[in-house]
């Protein structure tokens, strides 16, 4: 089966780090760019991070930029966000989808999300 | 960077067709954009990605019922034949590089 899957959300204290991990099944990652996706509660779609295939170039939302480091691990099929000096309104679902390939900034496949909600 | 404009609600009834809108701002006008559903408490699902002319490629799985088309700077998701699991909210999303844009989503409603 084709899928992704967002793990590591959980409760972060303002100011803390979390790193998101997301494991592609069914498909090899190192073929396809890939985003970082977020929604707060209640609210709209958030666009995080882009990296391409070879992480040869890699951009973030200027919203998170000096706090947020996108990575993947291709020999793994591991895409992973670290987010750091979190604030309460990085509070979120956070998902990772797949680039659509030819227009990666594009994404035809998406994970079901992972949580992080970020409370003192 | 691009805005994008979606209005916030659309209803029509079960079995007829709806228009959705997504308006690319001033500069922006021959983008490409792509189409997606959020069922509630899902996550998104990718429609099609929509050209400039028009033409439209629908994701895996995407009934025919979805199509889209294009004029000037704005940009339609068509839905016939409407379904109660196709109340959801729907989000368009364009790009330059460095810079992924997400309209503010729109909220249809199948009475």
């Amino acid at each position: 089966e084709i899928l992704l899957a967002e793990s590591g959300g959980g409760l972060v204290r303002p100011g803390g780090s979390l790193r998101l991990s997301c494991v592609a099944s069914g498909f090899p990652l190192s073929n396809y760019a890939m985003n970082w996706v977020r929604q707060a509660p209640g609210k709209g779609l958030e666009w995080v991070s882009y990296i391409n295939a070879p992480s040869r170039y890699i951009y973030y939302a200027d919203s998170l930029k000096g706090r947020v480091t996108a990575s993947r691990d291709n020999a793994r099929n591991l895409l992973f966000l670290q987010v750091d000096s979190l604030r309460v309104e990085d509070t979120a679902v956070y998902y990772c989808a797949r680039g659509l390939q030819g227009s990666g900034w594009f994404s035809d496949l998406w994970g079901q999300g992972a949580l992080v909600t970020v409370s003192s | 960077q691009p805005v994008l404009t979606q209005s916030p609600s659309a209803s029509a009834s079960l079995g007829a067709s709806v228009k959705l809108t997504c308006t690319l701002s001033s500069g922006h006008g021959t983008d490409a954009i792509a189409w997606y559903q959020q069922q509630p408490e899902k996550g998104p699902r990718f429609l099609m990605r929509l050209n400039n002319d028009g033409s439209h490629n629908r994701g895996d799985g995407i009934p025919d019922r979805f199509s889209g088309s294009s004029s000037g700077a704005e940009r339609y998701l068509i839905i016939s034949s409407l379904q109660s699991e196709d109340e959801a909210d729907y989000y368009c999303q364009t790009w330059v590089t460095g810079v992924v844009v997400f309209g503010g989503g729109a909220r249809l409603t199948v009475l």
